[in-house]
């Protein structure tokens, strides 16, 4: 299998434009997870998806963000318009049964989209 | 609510040292609890976790945690390090039978050096 696939892997924007990250996840898999690393917060749950349906977006940090996935091998994490602050590299990360994390199952990542918004 | 504490966000050791990285968490009910590794410029990846039975895990690298209900810790050991060890290490939390995800800690950064 080819892993958590995620596009791009580097995005260099300006501030106001949109910015579309793509995320494939594992084959098979039910979970579907949406992160963001800094230097400043760490690792950030975003939103997940058990099932291509939205669970938990209370992570989302404000209204420019949405996160869609029309299908079981597609994800998209949006961010219109974007500002400075919002550079960080994004994950997704994918699990095996729609559980979230009650049933203590592995989350696998994909190699992350590094953003730069100037 | 659940939490997750790293102590040390940056461990330096000596090649073939022991090192221990702390990890201590919060939660009401009973966890899971898992290490991932970040190595430079790729996403985390499993290293262990434990989920039941025997409170000490190993992963297939040498690395080993032990679970401590009463101290509420999960520190990751290993005997002798190696150069390719040098990463940032995540401890992560998840409680049973929740719909609450992982939790992740801050990170421990393990630089080892020749």
């Amino acid at each position: 299998d080819a892993g958590v696939i995620q596009s791009p892997r580097h995005e260099v924007t300006e501030m106001g434009q949109e910015v579309t990250l793509r995320c494939k996840p594992i084959s098979g898999h039910n979970s579907l997870f949406w992160y963001r690393q800094t230097m400043m917060r760490g690792l950030e749950l975003l939103i997940y998806f058990n099932n291509n349906v939205p669970i938990d977006d209370s992570g989302m940090p404000e209204d420019r963000f949405s996160a869609k996935m029309p299908n079981a091998s597609f994800s998209t994490l949006k961010i219109q318009p974007s500002e400075p602050r919002d550079s960080a590299v994004y994950f997704c990360a994918s699990s095996p049964r729609a559980s979230g994390g009650a049933l203590g199952e592995t989350q696998y990542f994909g190699p992350g989209t590094r953003l730069l918004v100037l | 609510a659940q939490s997750v504490t790293q102590l040390d966000s940056q461990v330096p050791v000596f090649e073939e040292a022991p090192v221990e990285l702390r990890c201590n968490y919060s939660s009401s009910v009973s966890v899971y609890l898992f290490w991932y590794v970040q190595y430079p410029n790729q996403g985390l990846q499993l290293l262990l976790k434990y989920l039941s039975g025997s409170t000490l895990v190993e992963s297939i690298n040498g690395f080993e945690a032990e679970f401590n209900k009463s101290q509420t810790s999960f520190h990751l050991r290993k005997p002798s390090v190696l150069i390719s060890d040098t990463a940032e290490y995540f401890c992560a939390v998840s409680e049973r039978g929740s719909q609450g995800n992982l939790i992740f800690g801050k990170g421990t950064k393990l630089s080892v050096k020749p």
